[in-house]
């Protein structure tokens, strides 16, 4: 049983579309997360999601749309793709949320290419 | 803002050699652990430390977290091609939020 799984793997569009990114957990945690590596692997946080409430909004423009339907799952919805938009994104969820205490675990990405 | 430098960027190695890899801060952190990443794959966790001059030992693997919990090693044994991937330490704020690091890419040569 994969532990979290975000769909698609892989997703290649062109500038100016809107795509989105699905994440479930079937770990029973509350907290769960959307992080963003680029190119040179650096891991950028963007959102955090606690129990379905967000608690942690980063510098992200307003074209990216997080959505948490239930704790088990979290969407990400992206308007109007951008070439710097692409990148891996990473779902992470973790028990309650205590950054940098507990576990963080990762799905396996979603490598996005907008041409 | 809080940042975590990693050093090396970059590491190429001869299986059985030893290495350390770097985490620093000029912040304190609740906590500090280390995530080994494959291609492909996303991060796995290897170890959290959370009081200042504390070691953690995990097979030929050695963690150790400053005394100021300013920075961070990552040390290994003996290293083996298993070994190959990328280390992200990360850094606890106490809230939410964890901090990660760049990474070193190590990469261990039969």
């Amino acid at each position: 049983d994969t532990a979290v799984s975000q769909t698609p793997k892989y997703l290649v569009t062109q500038m100016g579309n809107d795509k989105s990114i699905k994440c479930e957990q079937n770990l029973g945690h509350d907290t769960m997360y959307w992080y963003k590596q680029d190119s040179k692997k650096f891991l950028k946080i963007m959102f955090s999601y606690n129990n379905k409430e967000l608690i942690i909004n980063e510098t992200v423009p307003n074209r990216f749309s997080p959505k948490s339907p239930d704790k088990a799952h979290l969407n990400l919805h992206i308007n109007s793709l951008e070439l710097g938009d692409s990148a891996v994104y990473f779902c992470a969820s973790s028990l309650r949320g205590s950054g940098g205490l507990e576990t963080q675990y990762f799905g396996p990405g979603t490598r996005l290419l907008v041409l | 803002t809080q940042l975590l430098e990693q050093s090396p960027q970059f590491l190429s190695i001869q299986e059985g050699e030893n290495l350390t890899v770097y985490c620093n801060s000029s912040s304190v952190f609740s906590s500090l652990q280390w995530y080994r990443q494959e291609p492909g794959e996303g991060p796995v966790l290897l170890v959290t430390v959370v009081t200042g001059g504390e070691v953690k030992k995990l097979k030929r693997l050695t963690f150790q977290f400053g005394d100021a919990r300013k920075d961070s090693s990552l040390h290994i044994t003996a290293a083996q091609p298993g070994d190959t991937g990328l280390y992200l330490c990360a850094g606890g704020t106490g809230g939410f939020k964890t901090i990660f690091g760049a990474g070193t890419r190590l990469f261990v040569k039969a």
